[in-house]
């Protein structure tokens, strides 16, 4: 079975801080791993994704993320937030069948002037 | 702005009652993925179309089914409803057949059941 493991329900921190989101899988089989925001009112949007190469993956808004296989890791960061990055957070994974998608239960950042 | 659109943006329902939500992808996608965003499930994938056709299930009840129509439009429908399914429906559409394409999410519909 696989499941998403997004560790904290909520991230506050300060305004130009450096944040980290986590997430964590388990999976029986190869897994590509997806970063979605989701801000207030809105649907979901890709920030990032894994699917092979390095393990560092840059994204959109500044954000990057590292694939860990030996940790089962797909954490989130960014150097620098900005008041704008207040929104839910949201690790996802999907098998390399690549027909369906596990979500984890969202990261609610709150960035603090 | 996604490209994807959802209507109605807000549905406000009686227990035992059904309804339809409607989606529309955006131009050249062809699939079609339906999610439930709710309080106590959170983000739960329900069912995915491809090209008219039925690729994948998730969680989806059986009161719930879903469609999607030549002009590439999908519909879900909702029926026999329980103050449970009271969450956000998300319709979200991607060019390719499998997961590994971006999926670009619709504003949600939110369905009330009182």
């Amino acid at each position: 079975a696989q499941s998403v493991t997004q560790l904290d329900s909520q991230v506050p921190v300060f305004e130009e801080a450096p944040v980290e989101l986590r997430c964590n899988y388990s999976s029986s089989v190869s897994v590509y791993l997806f970063w979605y925001v989701q801000y207030p009112n809105q649907g979901l949007q890709l920030l990032l994704k894994y699917l092979s190469g390095s393990t560092l993956v840059k994204g959109i808004n500044g954000f990057e993320a590292e694939f860990n296989k030996s940790q089962t890791s797909f954490h989130l960061r960014k150097p620098s937030v900005h008041i704008s990055d207040t929104a839910e957070y949201f690790c996802a994974v999907t098998l390399n069948t690549g027909n369906q998608f596990y979500f984890g239960t969202g990261t609610s950042l709150t960035v603090i002037p | 702005d996604s490209g994807v659109t959802q209507t109605p943006k807000h549905l406000i329902t009686a227990t035992g009652q059904r309804v339809t939500l409607r989606c529309s992808p955006r131009s050249g996608d062809l699939s079609v993925y339906w999610y439930q965003q709710s309080l106590d499930q959170g983000l739960q994938f329900l069912i995915q179309y491809y090209n008219g056709e039925e690729r994948a299930k998730g969680n989806i009840l059986e009161r719930f089914s879903a469609q999607q129509f030549p002009d590439l439009h999908s519909e879900l429908n909702l029926s026999s409803l329980e103050l449970g399914d009271s969450a956000l429906y998300f319709c979200a559409s991607s060019v390719g057949a499998n997961t590994l394409y971006e999926q670009y999410f619709g504003p949600g519909t939110r369905l009330t059941v009182t």
